[in-house]
């Protein structure tokens, strides 16, 4: 009974490299958040995705910033040529339905992005 | 600007006591409102969800929601030293569009033997 795993716990980039985010939702569920959290803040919503589509990306950021959820694997938020200012804990949260019954979100352990 | 609006505390209480914590929201047109409770370098744990007016108990949480006056409360009784965390408000505004959240910033609970 798996919960939302999420990988790697932790991450150190340099400016300028890469990053790769994996969220694997909980079993039956195929609604997908993730959400920034930066250090002593609230958690803000980025991206919603179900399977092959994005639904809302409203709060990601324009430039450097994707987020895809393939028929088959974990949805993988991308951060190109990183920046100091992208330091933060990134969750993935998954629910079954998106709306009516079974709509609460869960939240996977994070991703502890370091840029150094 | 939709915003979710908590105390950020810290809200200090005794062992046993009632701790009694709030959240306003501001889109009159919101549909559900959930309580996460978040360990410092954790990641946020749902403790409840509310969709009606009136309360919701479950254990030694209530929460609490009136949609008029565009609150909702979380009450913990008996607390105890590990209910200590900050617990963040959760409001979906947007029943149309998933369930995604806008979170107030937390109100962290220190719970004192």
């Amino acid at each position: 009974n798996a919960g939302v795993m999420q990988n790697p716990r932790h991450l150190v980039r340099r400016r300028g490299q890469e990053a790769r985010l994996r969220c694997s939702p909980m079993k039956g569920h195929s609604h997908v958040y993730w959400y920034r959290q930066l250090p002593e803040e609230g958690l803000k919503f980025m991206v919603y995705l179900q399977k092959e589509n994005i639904i809302d990306e409203s709060g990601m950021p324009k430039e450097r910033f994707s987020a895809e959820f393939p028929k088959e694997g974990p949805s993988i938020l991308r951060i190109q040529q990183v920046v100091r200012g992208d330091s933060a804990a990134y969750f993935c949260a998954s629910s079954r339905n998106d709306r009516g019954a079974n709509t609460e979100a869960f939240f996977g352990q994070g991703t502890r992005l370091t840029v150094v | 600007q939709k915003e979710v609006e908590q105390n950020s505390g810290p809200l200090s209480v005794p062992e046993g006591a009632i701790a009694s914590l709030n959240c306003t929201y501001s889109d009159r047109g919101s549909q559900s409102f959930f309580w996460y409770r978040q360990y410092s370098g954790k990641s946020p744990e749902l403790i409840m969800f509310i969709y009606s007016n009136g309360d919701k108990e479950d254990g030694r949480f209530t929460a609490q929601l009136n949609k008029a006056s565009q609150y909702v409360s979380l009450l913990i009784r008996d607390s105890q030293p590990s209910d200590s965390a900050t617990y963040l408000c959760a409001v979906n505004m947007d029943y149309n569009a998933g369930n995604m959240l806008t979170f107030g910033g937390g109100t962290r609970l220190m719970v004192k033997p």
